[in-house]
């Protein structure tokens, strides 16, 4: 069965002060790792698609990066309105099941 | 701007009263979502159409149904919702035809739920 685990579940950081979330995961059959950004009350908000071992991305202060194992969006200075929940999720298998991570809850302090 | 839109964002029903919640889009995509969120949870996937193709998960209650008349429309009809069925429904889509694939969903701004 394929599994997502998302640390830390909650991060706080001053304004400014760089930091990663993590992404783990055990698939047969990676088709596609997806960062989404939710903040509270909304749906999720699409940021990147990384297909491939190796692959980056970059978004403003966010780059989201890929091994075999696991997924790393790192946050480079980061401003109070980056706060938000962080999910990750895996494309699998061969239809569009798409499997969700708990979340980090990122907070920034001003 | 092409968009997921839900209908209605807030929804107060009572204690096995029928409830039906409704997801529209204007991306044109094939694919069409529905998850469960409850608070401080991930996503739930419920059921999904991969074009008229309807896919239920394993562990989506009965109580449960969807229906997609067409592509632009889907539906989640909760015939008899329970305290536990309060939660934040959300409608997604994605697209995985053509040059233009590129599976990512694209969410609506979700349904609140509550059950008195």
């Amino acid at each position: 069965e394929d599994q997502v685990t998302q640390s830390p579940e909650a991060l706080r950081l001053q304004e400014g002060e760089s930091s990663s979330l993590n992404c783990s995961y055990t698939v047969s059959g990676l088709r596609g790792l997806f960062w989404y950004r939710q903040d509270p009350g909304k749906g999720p908000e699409f940021l990147f698609t990384l297909y491939s071992a190796g692959e980056e991305k970059e978004k403003e202060r966010l780059k989201a990066t890929l091994t075999k194992k696991e997924s790393f969006l790192h946050i480079t200075a980061p401003k109070p309105e980056d706060s938000a929940t962080y999910l990750c999720a895996l494309l699998s298998g061969g239809y569009q099941k798409v499997t969700f991570g708990t979340g980090t809850k990122l907070q920034v302090i001003p | 701007d092409a968009m997921v839109i839900q209908n209605p964002r807030y929804q107060v029903t009572q204690f096995g009263k029928p409830v039906t919640l409704s997801c529209s889009q204007t991306l044109n995509h094939n694919v069409m979502y529905w998850y469960q969120q409850k608070s401080s949870q991930a996503p739930k996937l419920l059921f999904h159409y991969y074009d008229k193709d309807f896919n239920n998960e394993a562990d989506t209650p009965d109580n449960f149904q969807s229906r997609r008349p067409n592509t632009s429309f889907c539906f989640l009809d909760i015939r008899s919702p329970g305290l536990g069925d309060a939660a934040m429904y959300l409608c997604a889509t994605s697209n995985s035809r053509g040059t233009l694939r590129s599976y990512e969903q694209y969410f609506g701004p979700g349904t609140r739920l509550t059950v008195t």
